[in-house]
């Protein structure tokens, strides 16, 4: 099956500080990307959607400057969370699909992210 | 707009019984998809079983089948065999063959006891 590869697991960073997560697709090419949040026994909830070349498509009440979403090769994607606080802390994932294939998506093993 | 809801927020089976999870799903497209992952303490998200909304045949996985009712907009899975390993959050899950992105329900916390 297709892997997404997602770096770090996790990370804990200081407060004011800005930490980036990876997400690659290592054996397909992830036309498109989403980011979710997960909060502690919380559901998935989706934050943004990437296509390679494009600007991101971030859902209602998510920060853009917040959090920054390059999608620039078609294997790559980062999600970088800029000065960060407290309350960004959270599980991130990402998922990653080949539109040409018409598939769903698979899932990246997530990253927990600390804020101090 | 899509929603997905699972009523029932935590359940325990004994090992080798048979457990059922429910979900419930609103959507006015015709063409979609419905998946049950798996998300133990690792928090790795596991495909569990997926359904094509075409297809009327209920789909199964070995111990994992599922009830999918369109027309009641239902999509159950049956977990027979338990085993001490199916320990951990179930998430039932619509894709819009539209969009593409999923919709989550809650989660089921389910717990096996040895």
């Amino acid at each position: 099956g297709a892997v997404v590869s997602q770096h770090p697991s996790w990370v804990i960073c200081k407060s004011g500080t800005s930490v980036k997560i990876e997400c690659r697709s290592l054996d397909f090419q992830a036309t498109t990307m989403f980011w979710y949040r997960q909060f502690p026994k919380q559901s998935l909830m989706l934050m943004a959607t990437s296509n390679e070349g494009s600007k991101a498509t971030y859902e209602q009440g998510v920060e853009k400057d917040k959090f920054l979403i390059n999608h620039a090769s078609l294997t790559l994607s980062t999600l970088t969370v800029t000065s960060a606080h407290p309350e960004d802390s959270s599980f991130y994932i990402c998922s990653a699909r080949d539109q040409t294939l018409n598939t769903e998506a698979f899932f990246g093993q997530g990253t927990r992210l600390t804020v101090v | 707009a899509q929603t997905v809801t699972q009523s029932q927020p935590e359940m325990s089976v004994q090992e080798a019984e048979t457990v059922t999870l429910s979900c419930t799903y609103d959507t006015s497209e015709n063409n979609y998809y419905l998946f049950w992952y798996k998300q133990p303490p690792s928090r790795q998200m596991i495909l569990v079983i997926r359904q094509e909304a075409y297809k009327q045949q209920n789909a199964t996985e070995n111990r994992f089948s599922v009830n999918f009712q369109k027309a009641a907009k239902s999509f159950s899975l049956k977990i027979s065999d338990s085993q001490l390993g199916d320990t951990a959050m179930y998430f039932c899950a619509f894709l819009s063959s539209g969009t593409y992105k999923y919709i989550f329900g809650t989660g089921t916390r389910l717990k096996v006891l040895a």
